[in-house]
């Protein structure tokens, strides 16, 4: 069974509009890790966020933010007023105990329109 | 830093080629682990080490071969090259406690 499902493969969206990029996981653990990785063009793997299952807290970094809900087993990541450089596939990551490894979903590609 | 350094960073072989693709991170992290990347199917997970000397199967092992002899360094090893195995590689380093992954820039594999 998929562990991560990021049901959105690709968006489009013009310059300056907010984008929800949405993560669906699937775990039995009660201590799990989740995370967010930016793929640019030039195809490396960039780290964004971690959240630790006890830490329900919302964040927000610059236009970046995150909301975690255990009830819905979403982690979902919005960009507000999107800009070009976001433009990048993004992952979506479940680690479930200390040192395991990661289960990665299938990536949304973000395309922001000039 | 260097961090993660893979290499090569392109590669062809032809069907039935050996080859290994190495992987090396100066960071002295505990987890290594080896990554494949395919279209619409986001990055699997190949084979993986939580200490040198200790290696386990991913979710895609078949035809890969690692081995964990030092810290540093974690080469994966294509057996018999097929087709099958075109895709792009990720090598990956974490330290203990579930911090986040350091990614190498990645090899991008061809098997003709």
């Amino acid at each position: 069974a998929q562990k991560v499902t990021q049901a959105q493969t690709e968006i489009s969206v013009v310059e300056k509009e907010d984008v929800t990029l949405d993560c669906v996981y699937e775990t039995r653990d009660t201590t799990y890790y989740l995370f967010w990785y930016k793929q640019p063009p030039s195809g490396e793997l960039v780290f964004l966020i971690r959240r630790n299952s006890f830490d329900e807290q919302n964040e927000i970094s610059g236009r970046y933010s995150w909301n975690f809900q255990k009830s819905t087993s979403s982690f979902n990541f919005t960009i507000t007023a999107s800009q070009v450089v976001d433009s990048a596939v993004y992952f979506c990551a479940l680690s479930e105990a200390p040192g395991n490894q990661f289960y990665f979903g299938t990536g949304t590609s973000l395309t922001v329109i000039p | 830093n260097a961090g993660v350094t893979q290499t090569p960073k392109f590669q062809v072989l032809k069907t039935g080629q050996s080859m290994t693709l190495q992987c090396a991170q100066d960071m002295n992290h505990e987890y290594m682990s080896w990554y494949r990347q395919d279209p619409g199917m986001g990055l699997r997970l190949i084979h993986y080490s939580v200490g040198a000397g200790i290696t386990d199967q991913g979710e895609v092992p078949n035809g890969y071969n690692v081995s964990r002899s030092t810290t540093e360094d974690f080469p994966l090893r294509l057996l018999s090259a097929a087709p099958s195995q075109t895709s792009v590689y990720f090598c990956a380093s974490r330290s203990q406690g579930n911090t986040e992954a350091f990614f190498g820039q990645g090899t991008r594999l061809t098997v003709v």
